[in-house]
């Protein structure tokens, strides 16, 4: 099993990032796929996930600015980030469920 | 949110002692099915994030026997029999019990 997150930089606030989590190992269709971040200097905060069936769930601070989805064809969960703001500056974790498996992470810097 | 409390913070350690972290938290963990989802995450520097322990006191495949977890209810402990220097990290505890999955702040197990 292997997770390789891809698509962090830095990025103005208001602007947009679109994260990829590539899988190896196993189907992403076939079991739940979550974002968990960090931002500097603090705690982990999960962020999104997507089901098998395809329905997704996202944190508050998130909510109506994210969107989670996966393509199967390439094996891949992305985030869509828009309406960036700097608290959302983080190192973001593409987790497998059930919480077995951890991407490397891909920081994201939301900055003028 | 279920809020999870992990002491110490800091952990300085003598290599081939014990160490041991507590982590509490603010509701009961056991889920409506009978088990209760509390996990100890480890992170080394330059590694992704490593499922530790599961479901309380169960070891993930690889995870040394000198790592043990215990607890029920609201406290759990994690305990590290005889520290080696790669257990030089950050350790989490994290529920998924309740949605959203909530983490501990991290403890910092470091050599003195």
């Amino acid at each position: 099993v292997n997770l390789v997150e891809s698509g962090g930089g830095l990025v103005q606030p208001g602007g947009s990032l679109r994260l990829s989590c590539a899988a190896s190992g196993f189907t992403v269709s076939v079991i739940y796929m979550s974002w968990v971040r960090q931002a500097p200097g603090k705690g982990l905060e999960w962020v999104s996930v997507i089901y098998s069936l395809g329905s997704t769930d996202y944190a508050d601070s998130v909510k109506g600015r994210f969107t989670i989805s996966r393509d199967i064809s390439k094996n891949t969960v992305h985030l869509q980030m828009d309406s960036l703001r700097a608290e959302d500056t983080a190192v973001y974790y593409c987790v497998r469920y059930p919480w077995d498996y951890w991407g490397q992470g891909t920081l994201v810097t939301v900055s003028s | 949110d279920i809020v999870m409390t992990q002491t110490p913070l800091s952990s300085p350690v003598t290599l081939g002692q014990p160490a041991s972290i507590s982590c509490r938290s603010s509701q009961s963990l056991v889920h409506s099915d009978g088990n209760t989802y509390l996990s100890w995450l480890q992170e080394r520097p330059g590694q992704p994030l490593r499922l530790l322990i599961y479901k309380i006191s169960n070891r993930f495949s690889g995870v040394p026997d000198r790592f043990s977890g215990s607890g029920a209810g609201t406290d759990f402990t994690l305990k590290i029999n005889r520290v080696e220097a790669e257990d030089v990290g950050i350790y989490y505890c994290m529920q998924a019990t309740q949605f959203p999955v909530t983490f501990g702040q991290g403890t910092k197990v470091e050599i003195k």
